[in-house]
């Protein structure tokens, strides 16, 4: 258990509204990822960081913004909401291992854009 | 660009059988990593790989990563209905963690 939460858990909104998901962390580790899960195209990264105040984007990150003000907390917000937008989000943190470092994630929002 | 291809996408196997699932790539890989997701759930790691012929056993679980470091398969022994779930392998091309994922195996193991 990598002391992960994601809240809320579930969420229905609809278009045109701003939206924030966070992702919650206990263990004080530097790297946050933030993962959306559509059927047909696995997890893409959406943006990540790897430190307070420092992100970068992904894959897929056009209409999301992101901030991480405190080492425990990565906040997504979408500004504007789209069905397009309507998928699992998963958050993700980086520990360091053996031989290389591992992601482990977190349980997940569902959203729904109306 | 889904820059790792997982097959089967699904499998529905009787309990006791065996299969395997592969994740093949052009790409090369610093590490790659195998995980399971059940439904509402978020992905469970189960195993990482990062050198080329490398095995790692896990119970009944046997995961290889290619030669080349561009694929890899995972093994299942007597499969269980505990074995039932989305397997995903995940890559990471450029040694910074920005996975890149296939898109899954969904299995159904059958009593």
């Amino acid at each position: 258990d990598a002391g992960i939460t994601q809240s809320p858990r579930h969420k229905v909104t609809e278009t045109g509204t701003p939206v924030t998901l966070r992702c919650h962390q206990t263990e004080n580790h530097r790297y946050m990822y933030w993962y959306r899960q559509d059927p047909g195209h696995g997890l893409r990264l959406i943006h990540y960081s790897y430190g307070v105040k420092d992100t970068d984007k992904g894959e897929v990150s056009d209409g999301y913004s992101v901030s991480r003000s405190k080492t425990e907390d990565f906040l997504l917000t979408l500004e504007s909401a789209t069905s397009s937008q309507t998928s699992v989000y998963f958050c993700a943190i980086r520990e360091g291992g053996a031989n290389t470092d591992t992601q482990y994630f977190g349980p997940g929002t569902r959203l729904t854009v109306l | 660009t889904q820059l790792l291809e997982q097959s089967p996408q699904f499998l529905s196997i009787q309990e006791g059988e065996n299969l395997t699932v592969y994740c093949n790539s052009s790409s090369v890989f610093s590490s790659l990593q195998w995980y399971r997701q059940e439904p509402g759930e978020g992905p469970v790691l189960l195993v990482t790989v990062v050198t080329g012929g490398e095995v790692k056993k896990l119970k009944r679980l046997t995961f290889q990563f290619g030669d080349a470091r561009k694929d890899s398969s995972l093994h299942i022994t007597a499969a269980q209905p505990g074995d039932t779930g989305l397997y995903l392998c995940a890559g990471d091309e450029t040694g910074f963690q920005k996975l890149v994922f296939g898109t899954g195996t969904r299995l159904l193991v059958s009593p």
